[in-house]
């Protein structure tokens, strides 16, 4: 079945740290993938995503994702994260046609002083 | 603006008792319209999705319904709650195979 996999369910960073977030999903064919995010008491929100092209795909806030199709990954990274960046960050795919979006469980990131 | 608006904010009902929730998207036209359900550690659990008026498509079996009885109002129903429909519900609209964006959710909590 298809199905989008985040194996960290909580994270832990200092500020500064660098930050990378797993994704996986299990479909052999065209796939368009998403990251969104959600701080606290605030909207679902889209961080970035991959259509077609160069897979390295920048987002907002100074996140980016890279598309490795050989390992159906699409992993989130940032290169020194802040206090603010405290959220729930949720892989999504799209696996064909006109469907509705599958999301993975979502993955807790505190970031600590 | 694509604007989605959600009401209530937050709602408490006994067991039993009937369900609206109303979700109602600005500034486009013919739009894909999703339900979910997010649970703490389960992420988002998708129950209905609609590809344009009087068209549903139900993701799990339950006692909730959709209806979608203009082009750009999306309803969650139920006759009668149980306890585990408590939960933040989520719209969503859509456009094929493009992302997806939420509207602000309805937080239920079914007594």
């Amino acid at each position: 079945a298809q199905s989008v996999s985040q194996h960290n369910h909580h994270v832990i960073l200092s500020e500064a740290a660098s930050l990378e977030l797993g994704c996986n999903y299990s479909y052999g064919g065209t796939v368009n993938l998403f990251w969104y995010v959600q701080y606290p008491g605030q909207h679902l929100q889209l961080l970035l995503k991959y259509f077609s092209g160069d897979p390295l795909v920048k987002g907002i806030k100074g996140f980016e994702a890279e598309f490795i199709k050989s390992k159906f990954s699409f992993n989130l990274r940032k290169p020194s994260v802040q206090w603010s960046d405290t959220a729930e960050y949720f892989c999504a795919a799209i696996f064909s046609g006109n469907t509705p979006l599958v999301f993975g469980k979502g993955t807790r990131l505190s970031v600590i002083a | 603006s694509q604007t989605i608006h959600q009401w209530p904010a937050t709602l408490v009902q006994p067991v039993g008792s009937p369900l609206s929730l109303e979700c109602t998207v600005e500034g486009t036209s013919n739009p894909n319209l999703y339900w979910y359900r997010q649970a703490a550690g389960r992420g988002l659990q998708l129950l209905f999705y609609s590809v344009g008026i009087g068209q549903i498509s139900s993701e799990v079996p339950q006692n909730l319904s959709a209806s979608r009885p203009q082009d750009r109002q999306f309803i969650l129903s139920s006759k009668k709650l149980l306890l585990s429909d408590s939960g933040f519900y989520l719209c969503a609209r859509g456009q094929g195979t493009y992302e997806q964006y939420f509207g602000p959710g309805t937080r239920l909590t079914v007594t």
